[in-house]
């Protein structure tokens, strides 16, 4: 079936370590989104990329990166300049405009660092 | 650029009961509006979406209706159940259309 994996589900971090969540997509869209949850709020974009090798920042992508390597991958690693790592992550993918198509997300990653 | 407000949560109804959950939308235009659902411990799904003005998306029992002169889109449900307990988040495009902004989030409790 298609649709969209991250994994893991649960990850452990200590302070200091960097981790990267994986998202793989079988939908052959164009474009993904990492977001960011937390207990109370919205999403909120940390970033997207709309073609392969090609990525944007969001609002709130201070301590994260990217890479978009192939089309079906959009991994972000969490790394230890982020000073409140501790979230619900969501990837999500779309045809290239969201304006006209829907997003489709993972089930998510839930970081807990220790 | 746009920008979308929703009600503040928690929202606890008893089964059978009728729901509204406001959003209203500043736009540049008249984008997409969209309402999604996140059902617990899973990612979002899109739950309905309308494409322009005095559109109606629905869907398992919820409606929502764009209108143009009151920038809103609530979502409506005229007989809720249990299995409709969620978050439930209301989303239009950026300006320039290449992502998507989401609402706060309400998160809706149905007592049985």
């Amino acid at each position: 079936d298609g649709g969209i994996t991250q994994s893991p589900k649960y990850l452990f971090r200590k302070e200091g370590q960097n981790v990267t969540l994986s998202c793989e997509q079988n939908l052959n869209h164009d474009a993904m989104y990492w977001y960011r949850q937390d207990p109370g709020q919205g999403l909120r974009l940390i970033y997207y990329s709309q073609i392969v090798n090609d990525f944007q920042k969001g609002d709130i992508a201070e301590g994260y990166s990217v890479s978009r390597e192939k089309k079906e991958s959009f991994p972000l690693t969490v790394t230890s300049a982020q000073k409140n790592p501790t979230a619900f992550y969501l990837c999500a993918s779309s045809i290239a405009s969201p304006n006209t198509g829907e997003l489709f997300f993972g089930e998510g990653s839930r970081l807990t660092v220790l | 650029g746009n920008s979308v407000t929703q009600m503040e949560g928690p929202v606890t109804l008893s089964e059978e009961a009728f729901l509204t959950i406001n959003c209203t939308y500043t736009a540049t235009g008249y984008p997409s509006l969209f309402w999604y659902v996140q059902y617990p411990g899973e990612g979002l799904q899109l739950l309905l979406k309308a494409t322009k003005a005095d559109d109606k998306g629905s869907n398992k029992g919820f409606e929502a209706t764009y209108r143009k002169e009151t920038t809103s889109f609530h979502l409506e449900k005229g007989s809720v159940q249990v299995s409709d307990s969620a978050v439930y988040f209301c989303a239009l495009p950026y300006s320039s259309a290449s992502k998507i902004i989401f609402g706060s989030g309400t998160r809706l409790s149905i007592r049985p």
